[in-house]
This record gives C-alpha cells, sequence and structure tokens, in this order.
C-alpha cells in the first residue's frame, strides 16, 4: 500500500480564498483523521470520521471550516474563507478500528500559508 | 480531559551517546495506548515505539525504549547510541483502548544530534 497520500503538499494562497485539502487514506482503514499543526497549539485534532460518518468536529476552529468523507477512500477538509491565521501543517491519518493496537499512520502533511 | 506534557522543547546529545525525552500525562482512565512518534524535517511523522497500559514490561524497538510508570502517569523514551538521523522533533501520545479515539499529543521536544 502506498500509505496515507495527501494533496497538494503545498499551498499558498490569499486571504479570502476557498482552499481545499485532500486526503487518501489506506485501504481498508475504517477511521480517519484530520490534524492541524502550528508551532503555538501543536498537534490538535479537527475531526475524524467512522466508516465515512464524521463522528466528532468538535476541533474544527469555526465555521469556515468544513470536512467530508464521501467513500472509503477519499476526505477533503474546506476552509472557505481563508484566513492568515488558518497557516499551518494539516496531516491526514487513518486506521484500523479494532483489532490493533490503534496506531494511526500519516500522511506527509499539507503545508497551508494564507497571505 | 486527558493532557499530555513534554517539559523538554530542546534537547541536545553526541553521537553514540544516551538520551532520555520525558513525558508525563493525565487521565483518569486505566486502559490506554501510549506512543512516541518522530517527526524529522521532512515532516513525516514516525511511529516509533508504542506502549499499552496493562502491560508492566517495557517496551524496546531496537534502540529505542521506554521507562513506562503508570502510577506516576510518567512516559519517557530512551535513545541508545544516538544518530545523526534520529535528529527531529519527537511528540509524545495518548489515546484511549476503544475504536474511536483519537490521539492526543504533547507539544514536542526537538532532538539535535552532534557529531
Amino acid at each position: 500500500d502506498a500509505g496515507v497520500i495527501q494533496s497538494p503538499r503545498h499551498e499558498v494562497t490569499e486571504m479570502g480564498q476557498e482552499v481545499t485539502l485532500r486526503c487518501k487514506p489506506i485501504s481498508g482503514h475504517d477511521y480517519l483523521f484530520w490534524y492541524r499543526q502550528t508551532m503555538m497549539r501543536g498537534l490538535e485534532l479537527l475531526i475524524y470520521f467512522n466508516n465515512n460518518v464524521p463522528i466528532d468536529d468538535s476541533g474544527m476552529p469555526e465555521d469556515r471550516f468544513s470536512a467530508k468523507m464521501p467513500n472509503a477512500s477519499f476526505s477533503t477538509l474546506k476552509i472557505q474563507p481563508s484566513e492568515p491565521r488558518d497557516s499551518a501543517v494539516y496531516f491526514c491519518a487513518s486506521r484500523f478500528g479494532t483489532g490493533s493496537s490503534y496506531e494511526q499512520y500519516f500522511g506527509p502533511g499539507t503545508r497551508l500559508t494564507v497571505t | 480531559a486527558q493532557t499530555v506534557t513534554q517539559s523538554q522543547p530542546e534537547m541536545s546529545v553526541q553521537e553514540a551517546e544516551t538520551v532520555t525525552l520525558s513525558c508525563t500525562y493525565d487521565t483518569s482512565e486505566s486502559d490506554y495506548y501510549l506512543f512516541w512518534y518522530k517527526q524529522p524535517p521532512s515532516r513525516q511523522m514516525i511511529l516509533v515505539i508504542r506502549q499499552e497500559a496493562y502491560k508492566q514490561q517495557n517496551a524496546t524497538e531496537n534502540r529505542f525504549s521506554v521507562n513506562f510508570q503508570k502510577a506516576a502517569k510518567s512516559f519517557s523514551l530512551k535513545i541508545s547510541d544516538s544518530q545523526l538521523g534520529d535528529a527531529a522533533m519527537y511528540f509524545c501520545a495518548y489515546t484511549l483502548n476503544q475504536a474511536g479515539t483519537a490521539l492526543i499529543f504533547g507539544k514536542g521536544t526537538t532532538l539535535s544530534v552532534s557529531s
């Protein structure tokens, strides 16, 4: 398996623009997580899905952020409109729900810069 | 709420020497997992080692070992025979032993290795 795939690896956009980050989890994994990493706050959970259904979105900072998982092999995180404070590295991770040590497999991350 | 604390923002070690990174956590649960992740400059999150809370024996993976003190809620990482490639940020993380729980991360420790 190719591991968790994220695109783009880098995104630079202007304030007010819409940004869409994409993630393809490892085949067979039934949990998908979106994390954000900043210098100030470290790594924090934004939202996670189980079998394509959002379970906990309490970490989503505000209504400008939305996430979808239309099928088991694809998820998006959208920011509309983007603001400079959204600049961060966004990670997607996936794992099996049971029968494992709950190890999460991370994608390479998307570095977002909002100017 | 569960929290993870890494009190050492930065550590340094000489090649071939041993270094210990500290981590404490706060939880009222008894069944959980603890992890150490490595994040090199490439940004990729790499699992270094995991520990199941119900196991008294400390986990070991080659040059990496942990000192798990459940009563003290302490989970330190020891790197023996340090190598230049060990230079990275290291994150301690916690998750409950239940499906559908996310990782809670510490703020990280940046490890530098000198020759």
